[in-house]
């Protein structure tokens, strides 16, 4: 598997207090995401990266912003965070296969708590 | 954008019992990943199967492309089996994925 890690593993914070999480690979995969995972909604795509410096918006950007200064780390910010961004946060990398498509790997999640 | 159904939402065996996952998805497709969440929240990636069948094991995947469905076949259920299963899409190279919501299973022993 995928070496990924995400950092913090659990975080509790309060309304309107700015919150980044990280994710590091070490598997040199072009492409990253990160998901929010909610009871009844299964996986959302915030925003992903297809290269360097290179994002786009998913389902639910709103809240969030990313970054990627480097291959092997993707930021996920919120800016000013509310409580309906309490929710388990997903990064994942995709190893390119053969016909272009890539494969998902996933880190071990993140459980945010916002007060 | 693309929709993904799966069903049954929620799924109840016995050990021992086989059973089959399914996965409809509203477009062409040309990536579609199975992928089990066990009880402490890990995804694993279970199959890249855009089209034809595969097998791993107790596991097998199934995806009619044209019919724009797959399936996801487990037999001989343990309990370690338990946990939420994720169908995974997108319409092209590069696209976003795309997860459905998901079929939880619970393997009683």
């Amino acid at each position: 598997d995928a070496g990924i890690t995400q950092s913090p593993r659990h975080k509790v914070t309060e309304t309107g207090t700015p919150v980044t999480l990280r994710c590091h690979q070490t598997e040199n995969h072009r492409y990253m995401y990160w998901y929010r995972q909610d009871p009844g909604h299964g996986l959302r795509l915030i925003h992903y990266s297809y290269g360097v410096k290179d994002t786009d918006k998913g389902e639910v950007s709103d809240g969030y912003s990313v970054s990627r200064s480097k291959t092997e780390d993707f930021l996920l910010t919120l800016e000013s965070a509310t409580s309906s961004q309490t929710s388990v946060y997903f990064c994942a990398t995709g190893s390119r296969l053969g016909q272009g498509n890539e494969k998902l790997f996933f880190g071990s999640g993140t459980q945010l708590s916002v007060l | 954008g693309i929709q993904v159904e799966q069903s049954p939402p929620d799924l109840i065996l016995q050990e021992g019992a086989n059973s089959t996952l399914r996965c409809n998805f509203s477009d062409s497709v040309n990536n579609l990943q199975w992928f089990h969440q066990n009880p402490w929240g890990q995804l694993i990636n279970l199959f890249y199967i855009p089209s034809g069948t595969k097998q791993n094991g107790r596991l097998s995947a199934t995806t009619v492309a044209t019919e724009r469905y797959s399936l996801l076949y487990i037999s001989s259920s343990q309990t370690t089996d338990s946990g939420v299963y994720f169908c995974a899409v997108a319409r092209n190279r590069d696209d976003k994925i795309i997860f459905g919501k998901g079929t939880r299973l619970h393997i009683l022993p």
